[in-house]
């Protein structure tokens, strides 16, 4: 299947530091790209849909001026967590649509610890 | 988007076969039935995805009856490994719609 990679897979930050969390289809490219939350024992949460060569679509709930979201190209997007906040703290997923059957293929995740 | 309802948790022994059913009652005309495993701290990985009757793959089946309001997933011989949640998600996969996930169900499989 296709591969989508994240980087870092885990980054320790301090409160009111900005964070940037690449996320890569390395084998297919990408129109459009998911940016996931997932908080411990919780299901994963939609933040935004990343387009590429356009403005990130976000999910009710989530400002868009604290999760910059930024998809340049058709392999890479970006999720940059701007002055995070211990709360901040949490598993950060990406995804991407590839395949005869448009399956949705999902990154490692990034552990961010925001101290 | 189309709401789903699986169970919370469900307990297996290796070499069974597990069968857990997704309920989607609303699902639209031109959504897929998708399946996920996530193993912790992991993406959620692809299992299996089909819009009506039965699919099957190398790891499971899919069973989707006439009126598409539920699914079952069946996992035939699991092991600790198949230790997991497993996602139910219905939605179209066309370009950027976007697929929401419930809860999940978090199987359990033990010697």
């Amino acid at each position: 299947g296709a591969v989508v990679s994240q980087h870092p897979s885990r980054v320790i930050c301090k409160s009111g530091t900005s964070v940037k969390i690449e996320c890569r289809s390395l084998d297919f490219q990408a129109t459009t790209m998911f940016w996931y939350r997932q908080f411990p024992k919780q299901s994963l949460m939609l933040m935004a849909t990343s387009n590429e060569g356009s403005k990130a679509t976000y999910e009710q709930g989530v400002e868009k001026d604290k999760f910059l979201i930024n998809h340049a190209s058709l392999t890479l997007s970006t999720l940059t967590v701007t002055s995070a906040h211990p709360e901040d703290s949490s598993f950060y997923i990406c995804s991407a649509r590839a395949g005869q059957i448009n399956e949705q293929y999902f990154g490692p995740g990034t552990r961010l610890t925001v101290t | 988007l189309a709401k789903t309802t699986q169970p919370i948790s469900m307990d297996s022994y290796e070499g069974q076969e597990v069968n857990i059913t997704c309920s989607h009652n609303n699902i639209a005309t031109n959504d897929y039935i998708t399946w996920y495993q996530q193993f912790p701290s992991q993406g959620p990985r692809f299992i299996i995805q089909g819009y009506k009757t039965k699919v099957t793959n190398e790891v499971a089946s899919l069973f989707i009856p006439a009126d598409r309001k539920s699914s079952t997933l069946s996992l035939p011989r699991v092991s600790l490994s198949d230790t997991a949640v497993y996602y139910c998600l219905v939605g179209f996969t066309g370009g950027g719609n976007k697929l929401t996930f419930g809860t999940g169900t978090q199987l359990k499989v033990e010697l």
